[in-house]
């Protein structure tokens, strides 16, 4: 059972737009919501995280909207550009005790110049 | 700059063959991660280690993989026999837990399999 859902599989977008993953959980005991960015032949790498107490997250272009109620999550890259193509992994777990990430299956960004 | 490391980064082999990936945490990391990284699949856990003790290897096949911590600066899987099922990339990661604080999850390079 897929612990979390993210989607689209694939996005592509123009330099200057806007990009935006959506994701989706069950368990209501995860308390950190880390988002994963990975390029070809790397590891992921952390990009931003959230924790349930607040709603939104921003660091420089990327930002995180989170909704308790929903269990849903997404991240919104703004001003896209071509260096963002990649693949974005959203993630859940029990972060107060570093438990196992869950992740979703990943979104491949295409940013065209 | 700390980071983690693994070795090798390729690896081709024959069935049947046993392979062994290992990994390097971050010194001071206490939590070490092993995942598998396939298209079908996607990002899986296969264990994990806090303090060297294993706290949940249930994604691992228990019948053909082991994990061990020999020290704190070195983690391995082992595979024998692989198969080609087996074929992914393996990602290695270390965190460092500690009370009252949300701590970030370190990848290394991963180790990307192949059995023929």
């Amino acid at each position: 059972q897929q612990q979390v859902k993210q989607s689209p599989q694939s996005l592509i977008v123009q330099k200057g737009g806007i990009s935006i993953i959506n994701c989706a959980y069950e368990n209501t005991a995860f308390d950190y919501f880390p988002w994963y960015q990975q390029f070809p032949g790397k590891g992921p790498a952390l990009l931003i995280a959230i924790r349930p107490d607040v709603s939104e997250k921003k660091e420089g272009r990327f930002t995180i909207s989170f909704n308790k109620s929903a269990k849903q999550f997404s991240l919104h890259i703004m001003d896209s550009q071509p260096g963002d193509s990649a693949t974005y992994f959203c993630a859940a777990s029990r972060g107060s005790t570093l438990g196992r990430l869950y992740f979703g299956r990943g979104t491949q960004l295409t940013v065209w110049p | 700059d700390a980071r983690v490391t693994q070795t090798p980064r390729h690896k081709v082999t024959e069935m049947g063959q046993e392979v062994t990936m290992r990994c390097q945490p971050i010194l001071g990391h206490n939590t070490v991660f092993w995942y598998r990284q396939t298209m079908m699949q996607g990002l899986e856990l296969l264990a994990y280690f806090r303090n060297r003790a294993p706290l949940d290897d249930s994604g691992m096949p228990k019948d053909r993989f082991s994990a061990e911590m020999p020290d704190a600066t070195l983690a391995t899987l082992k595979i024998q026999p692989s198969e080609p099922r087996d074929s992914a990339v393996y990602f290695c990661a270390s965190g460092l837990a500690a009370t009252g604080s949300y701590n970030e999850q370190f990848f290394g390079p991963g180790t990307r399999l192949t059995v023929l």
